[in-house]
C-alpha cells in the first residue's frame, strides 16, 4: 500500500492530452515538493518534473506538473508512442521522515 | 556530467550481508543529499534511506523496513556511496538505485540487482 495514491493505469491516443493524478496528505504533498518520474521498460527511472512544476533540461514542454493542496497532477500533451511507460510521483513525508512514492501509473498509448 | 555506477549486487542467502557501492562522478558527494531507492521485480519504487550533505550535517535517515539492518555511508576521498545491508530478507530482493539530489534535481544510476534467496 503506497502512501501516495495514483491510478494504476491510464491511456490515450497519439496527440491527445492525458493527466495522471497523485493524491497524498498534509504531511507529504500538502507541505513538500512533488516530483514525477518516467520509467521506460527495462530502464532506470528518469526525472520528469521537480519542485512541483519544474522541468529538467532536456524534458519536452509537453510534460507539465501542478499541485493543489494535497494532490498533484502530471499532464502530457501531444501524446506520443514513446511516452508509453510507468509514471511515479514522490514527495517527502514529514510524519514518516522519509521520501514516499506513489504506486505508479502505467500509461498506454493506443 | 553526473554519472553514477552502482555495483555489488548479487545472490545472497536470507540472513546474509551485502555491501553496495555507488561510484559518482561529475559532482561531489559531500555537496548532495544521496538516497538509495529500490524496486522489487514488477513493483513500484521504494525509498530505502539517505545521507544528507556535509553542510547539512551528513546525518542519515532510513525507511522503517530497513532501519537497524541497513547503513548508508560515503567515502569522500573516493566520491563513493555505500549501502551496507545486513540480516537480509527475501523481501529485500530488488534493483537498488543510488540517486543524488543536486539543486532539486534527481539523477539515477542504472541500478544493481540484489537477490535474497536460499
Amino acid at each position: 500500500q503506497s502512501v501516495l495514491t495514483q491510478p494504476p493505469s491510464a491511456s490515450g491516443t497519439p496527440g491527445q492530452r492525458v493527466t495522471i493524478s497523485c493524491s497524498g496528505s498534509s504531511s507529504n504533498i500538502g507541505s513538500n515538493y512533488v516530483y514525477w518520474y518516467q520509467q521506460l521498460p527495462g530502464t532506470a527511472p528518469k526525472l520528469l518534473i521537480y519542485r512541483n512544476n519544474q522541468r529538467p533540461s532536456g524534458v519536452p514542454d509537453r510534460f507539465s506538473g501542478s499541485k493543489s493542496g494535497t494532490s498533484a497532477s502530471l499532464a502530457i500533451s501531444g501524446l506520443r508512442s514513446e511516452d508509453e511507460a510507468d509514471y511515479f510521483c514522490a514527495a517527502w513525508d514529514d510524519s514518516l521522515s522519509g521520501r514516499v512514492f506513489g504506486g505508479g501509473t502505467k500509461l498506454t498509448v493506443l | 556530467e553526473v554519472q553514477l555506477v552502482e555495483s555489488g549486487g548479487g545472490l545472497v542467502k536470507p540472513g546474509g550481508s551485502l555491501r553496495l557501492s555507488c561510484a559518482a562522478s561529475g559532482f561531489s558527494l559531500t555537496n548532495a543529499w544521496m538516497s538509495w531507492v529500490r524496486q522489487a521485480p514488477g513493483k513500484g519504487l521504494e525509498w530505502v534511506g539517505l545521507i544528507k550533505s556535509k553542510t547539512d550535517g551528513g546525518t542519515t535517515a532510513y525507511a522503517a523496513p530497513v532501519k537497524g539492518r541497513f547503513t548508508i555511508s560515503r567515502d569522500d576521498s573516493q566520491n563513493t556511496l555505500y549501502l551496507q545491508m545486513n540480516s537480509l530478507k527475501t523481501e529485500d530482493t530488488a534493483v537498488y538505485y543510488c540517486t543524488p539530489r543536486i539543486s532539486g534535481i534527481d539523477y539515477w544510476g542504472q541500478g544493481t540487482l540484489v537477490t535474497v534467496s536460499s
